[in-house]
């Protein structure tokens, strides 16, 4: 049940993309994204509703694709303040109060 | 802003010490959660309390009881450490009715070893 994240790791120069994807073989209402630095409190990014939106934040976005089943954050043009492990929480519908989260791919990025 | 407290950031225990790791939210909060993290396991949901004296199991409960007297604060007890329950050790909190785009909000977590 536990949704799988891909890729597991990712190392970036700064400037560069990176694509982050989360994956259910269930159906989703919600999909939540964060990013945690090192040693710190995991902060919330985004949340991507049922609709198939996408949805944006400075140069990271993401889409949800629901017949997919699939959530991607893109983060364009990195910088070294990307650097940490994001995963993502997912809800099969809505306000269940539980999250489900994947497996975290955790990313770092190089002067 | 939420703020979603954890009593210690680092703390080492020995097999079979009972243990308790505290925390605590300042939004008033209905729900909270006890999370475990482990390098490609992700989080995994301990015990989730919805309301005063209310639990309910997560996905690995074993090994672990919860306790949650007041609303603000909410108790992961490790009845007997075990060495293979030194991991990463996260609260969460949320509304019991979301508004559609809010979420869970964090803490930054107790590491916890035991030798």
């Amino acid at each position: 049940q536990q949704p799988v994240q891909s890729p597991q790791a990712v190392i970036l120069r700064e400037g560069e993309d990176a694509v982050i994807n989360c994956s259910s073989s269930k159906a989703l209402y919600s999909v939540h994204w964060y990013r945690q630095k090192h040693g710190e409190a995991p902060v919330f990014l985004m949340i991507l509703l049922k609709g198939g939106e996408q949805k944006g934040h400075e140069k990271i976005s993401a889409s949800f694709n629901e017949k997919k089943q699939q959530s991607s954050l893109y983060l364009t043009a990195s910088q070294l303040s990307y650097s940490g492990t994001y995963f993502c929480g997912t809800e099969r519908t809505y306000n269940t109060d539980k999250l489900i989260f994947g497996t975290g791919t955790r990313l770092q990025v190089f002067p | 802003d939420v703020k979603v407290t954890q009593s210690s950031r680092y703390l080492v225990k020995r097999t079979g010490e009972k243990v308790f790791l505290e925390c605590v939210q300042d939004m008033d909060h209905e729900n909270m959660f006890w999370y475990r993290q482990d390098p490609g396991l992700g989080l995994r949901l301990i015990y989730f309390s919805y309301d005063v004296k209310m639990k309910e199991k997560g996905d690995i409960p074993e090994g672990y009881s919860v306790s949650r007297e007041k609303k603000e604060r909410f108790s992961l007890i490790l009845e007997s450490a075990s060495t293979n329950q030194t991991s990463m050790y996260l609260c969460a909190s949320s509304l019991a009715r979301r508004e559609r785009g809010d979420t869970q909000y964090f803490g930054p977590g107790t590491r916890l070893t035991v030798l």
